[in-house]
């Protein structure tokens, strides 16, 4: 069973460019969390969403940041015009069911967006 | 909302000895969850232990143990036997609707 599928690992965008990061979660898994990390800090709630549906967006910036996870393929956090503070690491998690039920969510290995 | 404060950016340990990650959070929630994470230098997300706030037993995991202290609102890491792979950033999580993390610990194990 494949863990969280994030690709790609390695992104570099030139400043004003689209990025696309996409996840794919564990099989089984129908909720999808995205995280950002910036260089020596800890990891930041952005989006939860399940199948078609967002369901907290309260860490997503309010421009230029956006996410979907579409009933087929994968979850795409997509970042419109990056600039330099945008350069980061982003997390993609998964979970099978509603996290309130104390389902573990497991990690991707991570995006890496570096905007020049 | 939750929030998770970690107020130890460094520590260091010597192998084979024991140290405790500090952890407080915030919550007016009963049922929730605790997590600790552990991110290497590949900074891949590793679960390393669990603890569910309606349990009274603090989880244990091989040389990885929690006090749990409900009222107090305190969850630290007990790390038994430190070794050299047990150097990384270390994270405190809650979980209730979505996970939310510490600032982070890092964590040296000196030979």
């Amino acid at each position: 069973n494949a863990g969280v599928m994030q690709n790609p690992r390695h992104l570099v965008r030139r400043r004003g460019q689209e990025a696309r990061l996409r996840c794919s979660p564990m099989k089984g898994h129908s909720h999808v969390y995205w995280y950002r990390q910036l260089p020596e800090e800890g990891l930041k709630f952005m989006v939860y969403l399940q199948k078609e549906n967002i369901i907290d967006e309260s860490g997503m910036p309010k421009e230029r940041f956006s996410a979907e996870f579409p009933k087929e393929g994968p979850s795409i956090l997509r970042i419109q015009q990056v600039v330099r503070g945008d350069s980061a690491a982003y997390f993609c998690a998964s979970s099978p069911t509603d996290s309130s039920s104390g389902n573990t969510i497991y990690f991707g290995e991570g995006s890496w967006l570096t905007v020049v | 909302a939750q929030t998770v404060t970690q107020s130890q950016p460094e520590m260091s340990v010597q192998e084979a000895e024991t140290v405790t990650l500090s952890c407080t959070y915030d919550t007016s929630e009963s049922n929730y969850y605790l997590f600790w994470y552990k991110q290497p230098p590949s900074r891949q997300m590793i679960l390393v232990i669990r603890q569910e706030a309606y349990k009274q037993q603090n989880a244990t995991e091989n040389r990885f143990s929690v006090n749990f202290q409900k009222a107090a609102k305190s969850f630290s890491l007990k790390i038994s036997d430190s070794q050299l792979g047990d150097t990384a950033m270390y994270f405190c999580a809650f979980m209730r609707d979505d996970m939310r993390f510490g600032a982070g610990t890092r964590l040296t194990v000196k030979p």
